[in-house]
């Protein structure tokens, strides 16, 4: 079946460093990919995504690429905030019966001042 | 525009009990779909509403069932609650099913089951 494999955290980084959030996925089929970010109390926002290979998905700074070759979708950012703090989670969606959302464990980070 | 809501917001069971959780959807979304976010996990796939019709299942038990309404609002129905029935529900909806749709997801409704 389809699955999702993230970095586990929680990852702690210094305000202005670079961000890498690695993520791998196993499908069939030739899935969607995303991205989505939980803030603590809250639900869960879509960051960006990407709906083929070597699209490249981007928002609020962050990016990331669909990889085939690699079956990845690795998250970056180049700086990040204290407001970036959070938990990841990479996902993938394949085509066919109920969309069918996989999602990773998650990734925590947390950016210090 | 609204987004998704969903209540209530929190809840307490014991086991055995049933519960019934509640969604409305985005404005427009005719698609809806239920995950349980058990802590510090990620989100799993319970199923998926397109118009009013079961349209994809994920792994779980006969005891987990669901409704779509008309207006494309959505009930998530749990019998015979277990302690491991305690998690965050949420609730997405999507403007179609496809695979590239982007899911809006609701806050949840935390469940504890005592």
């Amino acid at each position: 079946g389809n699955s999702v494999t993230q970095m586990e955290g929680p990852v702690t980084l210094s305000e202005e460093a670079f961000l890498t959030i690695n993520c791998t996925y196993t499908a069939t089929g030739y899935p969607s990919l995303f991205w989505y970010v939980q803030y603590p109390g809250e639900g869960l926002q879509l960051l960006l995504k990407a709906t083929k290979a070597d699209d490249k998905g981007s928002n609020k700074g962050f990016e990331a690429t669909y990889r085939k070759e690699t079956t990845s979708f690795h998250l970056e950012k180049g700086s990040v905030q204290v407001s970036d703090s959070a938990v990841y989670f990479c996902a993938l969606s394949d085509k066919g019966y109920g969309q069918n959302f996989v999602f990773g464990p998650g990734t925590r980070l947390s950016v210090l001042p | 525009e609204t987004g998704v809501t969903q209540s209530p917001t929190h809840l307490i069971k014991t086991r055995g009990q049933q519960v019934t959780l509640r969604c409305s959807s985005q404005s427009g979304h005719n698609t809806v779909s239920w995950y349980q976010q058990a802590l510090g996990q990620g989100p799993q796939f319970i199923f998926q509403y397109y118009r009013e019709e079961e349209n994809g299942r994920g792994n779980f038990p006969p005891r987990f069932s669901g409704l779509q309404f008309p207006n494309y609002s959505s009930e998530l129905n749990v019998n015979a609650l277990e302690l491991d029935d305690s998690a965050l529900y949420l609730c997405a909806s999507s403007q179609a099913r496809g695979a590239g749709e982007t899911q809006y997801f609701g806050p949840g409704t935390r469940l504890l089951v005592l």
